[in-house]
């Protein structure tokens, strides 16, 4: 556990909407991450951030944005929610400083978008 | 082609015996391989990471990596009912993407008492 918490934890929205959904963490880590995942997948990467204001895509990327203004927050916007966003998101960081080559993976957050 | 792929599922196995995951991977310049278990509903947790060829043991858990055959595996030996989850292999590459990982899309292993 590296004290990394997401907000909300559940969200139901309708389509349309904007979503910002939070990630905070108390560690110093200098990576973050966002990623979903969907029944019958493992975690597929949305974006990426290796230091305040530096993110990058992942690999689904589109229909996200993402920005980090301080160290230990994260956040991710979907612009205008649609229905295949609907999945669980984690938030992640690592730490590429420590010994221990550790990804740590916050709670999640379930997105129903209806 | 996908980056990482897992034995699909799900396994199951009798309690006491040896449960076998593994994973290939494409990106020859992966440099870390990773072993995370995922129980329902929760998030997925470190149990195994591997660096260079050969076994890597850890109690129950023994993580076997061949980067000349782009595979890695993770064998839990005495397998218990506490053992059922999703089993992520996740790779790391080298250089430019050495803060990137890459996860298979999980095998699930169920232990059967």
């Amino acid at each position: 556990d590296a004290g990394i918490t997401q907000s909300p934890r559940h969200k139901v929205t309708e389509t349309g909407t904007p979503v910002t959904l939070r990630c905070h963490q108390t560690e110093n880590h200098r990576y973050m991450y966002w990623y979903r995942q969907d029944p019958g997948h493992g975690l597929r990467l949305i974006h990426y951030s290796y230091g305040v204001k530096d993110t990058d895509k992942g690999e689904v990327s589109d229909g996200y944005s993402v920005s980090r203004s301080k160290t230990e927050d994260f956040l991710l916007t979907l612009e205008s929610a649609t229905s295949s966003q609907t999945s669980v998101y984690f938030c992640a960081t690592y730490n590429d400083r420590a010994p221990t080559d550790t990804q740590y993976f916050g709670p999640g957050t379930r997105l129903t978008v209806l | 082609q996908k980056e990482v792929e897992q034995n699909s599922g799900p396994l199951s196995v009798p309690e006491g015996a040896i449960a076998s995951l593994n994973c290939t991977y494409s990106d020859r310049g992966s440099q870390s391989f990773f072993w995370y278990r995922q129980y329902s509903g929760k998030s997925p947790e470190l149990i195994m990471s591997i660096y260079s060829n050969g076994d890597k043991e850890d109690g129950r858990f023994t993580a076997q990596l061949n980067k000349a055959s782009q595979y890695v595996s993770l064998l839990i030996r005495d397998s218990q009912p506490s053992d059922s989850a999703t089993y992520l292999c996740a790779v790391r590459g080298g250089g430019t993407n050495a803060g990137k990982s890459t996860f298979g899309d999980g095998t699930t292993l169920t232990v059967k008492p």
